[in-house]
């Protein structure tokens, strides 16, 4: 996976909780984009972060989604007040030009 | 007409033979073409990238025809490990949120 690293792999929330999805990417980069894959269906772009800078969220939920990354540490993919349709993949990516690596993912499963 | 257009499948094709399938597009200012591979609950992974001169890697086959704005990939002498789900993804621009992914091919090779 060329290094992303997410945790958790998988996480089981109650309607209502907070989901925090950690992603590092790879080794020398300073940016990390967000993708959610929700089931049968295509990768959608979330945010793209680098260090303390959120460069285009254009692909966020207007509500109880946020994202960072901070100058120290990985960055964060937060879900207030989860709901059963959170549930999906979310894909960590560090990019080369026009070529993207995934992390491995992280399954967010809403009871 | 969306974006990306994949027929979903499943494609069920037995062990050794040759198989195709397309993606349309509707975003004529796409710059470059590639087809991940998605394995289940995996993250997806760069399989190849499309030419518009076609380009082969060993058993796969790309072509993109840019007239008719579409993408192939041709699979040829199947192998079991061939079963997953291939992705048709655009770049327009920018950085990998200039990425456009299609929901996915599901092929499964049966012995």
């Amino acid at each position: 996976n060329a290094g992303v690293m997410q945790n958790p792999r998988h996480l089981v929330r109650r309607r209502g909780q907070e989901a925090r999805l950690r992603c590092s990417p790879m080794k020398g980069h300073s940016h990390v984009y967000w993708y959610r894959q929700l089931p049968e269906e295509g990768l959608k772009f979330m945010v793209y972060l680098q260090k303390e800078n959120i460069i285009d969220e254009s692909g966020m939920p207007k509500e109880r989604f946020s994202a960072e990354f901070p100058k120290e540490g990985p960055s964060i993919l937060r879900i207030q007040q989860v709901v059963r349709g959170d549930s999906a993949a979310y894909f960590c990516a560090s990019s080369f030009g026009n070529t993207i690596y995934f992390g491995e993912g992280s399954w967010l499963t809403v009871v | 007409r969306k974006e990306v257009e994949q027929d979903p499948g499943p494609f069920n094709v037995p062990e050794g033979a040759t198989v195709a399938f397309n993606c349309t597009y509707s975003n004529s200012a796409s710059q470059s073409f590639f087809w991940y591979r998605q394995d289940c609950r995996k993250e997806p992974k760069l399989l190849m990238s499309v030419y518009s001169s076609g380009n082969e890697d060993g058993r796969f086959t790309a072509q993109l025809n840019r007239a008719s704005q579409y993408i192939s990939l041709l699979i040829r002498d199947s192998k079991l490990s061939d079963s997953a789900t291939y992705l048709c993804v655009l770049y327009s621009g920018g950085g990998a949120d200039g990425l456009t992914f299609g929901k996915g091919t599901h092929l499964i090779i049966q012995p």
